[in-house]
């Protein structure tokens, strides 16, 4: 099973940026997405699909299609910039498989 | 506070070995599976391991079968890593990640970083 992300998205300030993963049937499966910024640890964004932890603003949201999730993030900040990764599951699954991760440059 | 700590990484020649232990704090470790995610330099995230939180099932990516091994220690609340016969593919940042129900890591660790190098 493969999840395709594009290298990098580019977005203005304050404009809207979306962050594909593609993924045969991935419609069936949990999604979830989680922000790297340079030198640090990933930090998960949005679990199950839809779901923001504590912390993390509404700004940014999740979606899925048959074959394709997306993470938008609305009014883009410069702190936004990093490197964006979908993973999923199924339940009770004791592995995980992460996309090739995208690059948000705020230009 | 949920917080996982690793340690252990460092300069080690093809053929070695490695273990690398990850601490636990402020949840009850004895209710979550973990997981170990690496990630290359200037490359992206690979899972590489996964252990119950008894200990008893684990899971590895095909590339570490028969190399790599994983353990736990309920008392002392770590998770260890073990890496034999290491391969200079094998240098990347380690993560320690707590397993959420639903299949999201929902905290990491800073990782610790293994270089293979001769």
């Amino acid at each position: 099973y493969v999840l395709t992300q594009a290298p990098s998205v580019s977005v203005a300030p304050g404009k809207t940026a979306a962050i594909n993963c593609a993924g045969d049937n991935i419609g069936s499966k949990r999604v979830h997405w989680y922000q790297q910024r340079p030198g640090q640890a990933p930090v998960l964004v949005i679990f199950d699909n839809y779901d923001r932890p504590s912390g993390i603003p509404e700004r940014f949201s999740g979606s899925k299609s048959a074959n394709t999730a997306t993470l938008t993030i609305i009014r883009v900040e410069a702190g936004d910039e990093a490197d964006y990764y979908c993973q999923v599951s199924d339940i009770g699954s004791d592995y995980c498989l992460f996309g090739g991760g995208t690059k948000l440059t705020v230009l | 506070q949920e917080k996982l700590v690793e340690s252990g990484g460092g300069v080690v020649q093809p053929g070695k070995s490695l273990r690398l232990s990850c601490a636990a704090s402020g949840f009850t470790f004895n209710n979550y599976d973990l997981h170990w995610v690496r990630q290359a330099p200037g490359r992206g995230l690979e899972w590489v391991a996964f252990v119950r939180n008894d200990g008893y099932w684990v899971q590895f990516t095909d590339s570490v079968k028969g190399r790599f091994t994983v353990s736990r220690d309920i008392y002392k609340n770590m998770v260890y890593l073990q890496l034999d016969s290491l391969r200079l593919e094998d240098t990347a940042v380690y993560y320690c990640a707590r397993h959420r129900e639903g299949g999201s890591l929902d905290y990491w660790g800073r990782g610790t970083l293994v270089t293979v190098s001769s």
